[in-house]
């Protein structure tokens, strides 16, 4: 089975600061896929990004990044000079192949004060 | 490009009264099909999935269910609504692609409806 664990619950920042968020998984498969979402107060969850298990490569997109550590089973997000827009819950999550759902974490509450 | 769309946005309905929530998606075809519920500041709790027309696999057991009467329609629905009830009900499909070699699924989320019981 897979289990996604988001150890903080929330999280509070002025405008400007880098936050970063933090994602542990466990599963046995060695191929699996790692996502984040965003959820703002509209309620809809939007995809960020997917990671595939064999790809350690970090990424970075505009403000956000993602560091991506399989010796720890982590796959971490930082947004960089954070703005009030990106107040948010930020949800992690994992997929196996032939697998039809995805094991969410329990998500991240962002903060971000002008 | 594939959209999925959910109604009603808002509902507020008593205790006890029914419910049916519909979802559509539209632009691909024999999509996996989902149904989570968020209640007030709490993660995602997947209620039921569904694989093909008539497939309906529950995830957990309560007075919810769901059906899937069209390729790309699915539906939620309940006899009688308890105050517990309450939260924010998401549809999402579920896309299958390929990187390299490898293929991923990746979930597609509609709007969401808030739900809201008295």
């Amino acid at each position: 089975a897979q289990k996604v664990t988001q150890a903080q619950t929330e999280i509070s920042v002025v405008e400007k600061e880098d936050v970063t968020l933090d994602c542990v998984y466990e599963t046995r498969d060695t191929t699996y896929y790692l996502f984040w979402y965003k959820q703002p107060p509209s309620g809809e969850l939007v995809f960020l990004i997917r990671r595939n298990s064999f790809d350690e490569q970090n990424e970075i997109s505009g403000r956000y990044s993602w560091n991506f550590q399989k010796s720890t089973s982590s796959f971490n997000f930082t947004i960089t000079a954070s703005q009030v827009v990106d107040s948010a819950v930020y949800f992690c999550a994992l997929s196996v192949p032939n697998d039809y759902k995805l094991s969410f974490g329990a998500g991240t509450t962002v903060t971000v004060r002008a | 490009s594939q959209t999925i769309h959910q109604w009603p946005a808002t509902l507020v309905q008593p205790v006890g009264s029914p419910l049916s929530l519909e979802c559509t998606v539209e632009g691909t075809s024999n999509p996996n099909l989902y149904w989570y519920r968020q209640a007030a500041g709490r993660g995602l709790q997947l209620l039921f999935y569904s694989v093909g027309i008539g497939q309906i696999s529950s995830e957990v057991p309560q007075n919810l269910s769901a059906s899937r009467p069209q390729d790309r329609q699915f539906i939620l629905s309940s006899k009688k609504l308890l105050l517990s009830d309450s939260g924010f009900y998401l549809c999402a499909w579920m896309g299958e692609g390929t990187s390299g070699s490898s293929s991923y699924n990746e979930q597609f989320f509609g709007p969401g409806t808030r739900l809201t019981v008295l």
